[in-house]
């Protein structure tokens, strides 16, 4: 077990509705990252959220954004979805060290699929 | 903008066998991790193995070691002893040490072990 878990474990919407996927991590995990995992793919990164600010981004659009809160939950939220937005959707978090470093190691939860019908 | 690549879509071996799976990869940046995830069909991304880039020893947990070329830009996982909880996809991933802590992933090589 990582100590991560995602909400829903499955999702059906359709084209142009909009959803909000969830993650809780273990405490102390102050950084949190979104991937989409289409089938037969390996994840693609959308982005990394650290101490509730956006700290990176992928090659997704802006109907693709996120937040994070102080109890280490966090959200990922698209609008006006599209059929190719049907994929498995990852939260992975890392903790930080005492010292205030992100240690290297990012743990996944088991994921959101989601189907855009 | 760093790429991993898996050659090997599917592979398959005898439970107790040992099978090697490939990954390759590119980057212009010196400092770095690389990574092994296991995800089985329960879909939840599982770490098997890390590999710090300024390390020259390979690393080994248990039954699973890598043998890391750095020059070569290779990263390949051998897993001895297979065993059937092995069933899974493998993905080679990269994650650069400074700056935006992203994990670039591979395709996948997807490991069927046969009793």
């Amino acid at each position: 077990e990582t100590g991560v878990t995602q909400s829903p474990t499955h999702l059906i919407k359709t084209r142009g509705q909009q959803v909000t996927l969830r993650c809780s991590s273990q405490s102390g995990h102050n950084t949190v990252s979104w991937y989409q995992q289409a089938l037969g793919q390996g994840p693609q990164f959308i982005f990394q959220y650290y101490r509730e600010e956006e700290n990176g981004r992928g090659n997704f659009p802006p109907r693709f954004s996120g937040l994070q809160f102080p109890n280490y939950s966090s959200e990922l939220n698209v609008n006006a979805l599209e059929l190719d937005d049907s994929a498995l959707y990852l939260c992975a978090s890392k903790p930080t060290t005492s010292g205030g470093y992100s240690t290297d190691t990012q743990y996944f939860g088991p994921g959101t699929r989601l189907t855009v019908l | 903008a760093q790429t991993v690549t898996q050659s090997q879509p599917e592979m398959s071996v005898q439970e107790a066998e040992t099978v090697t799976l490939s990954c390759t990869y590119d980057t212009s940046e010196s400092n770095y991790y690389l990574f092994w995830y296991k995800q089985p069909p329960s879909r939840q991304m599982i770490l098997v193995i890390r590999q710090e880039a300024y390390k020259q020893q390979n690393a080994t947990e248990n039954r699973f070691s890598v043998n890391f070329q750095k020059a070569a830009k290779s990263f390949s996982l051998k897993i001895s002893d297979s065993q059937l909880g092995d069933t899974a996809m493998y993905f080679c991933a990269f994650m650069k040490l400074f700056g935006n802590e992203k994990l670039t992933f591979g395709t996948g090589t997807r490991l069927t072990i046969i009793p």
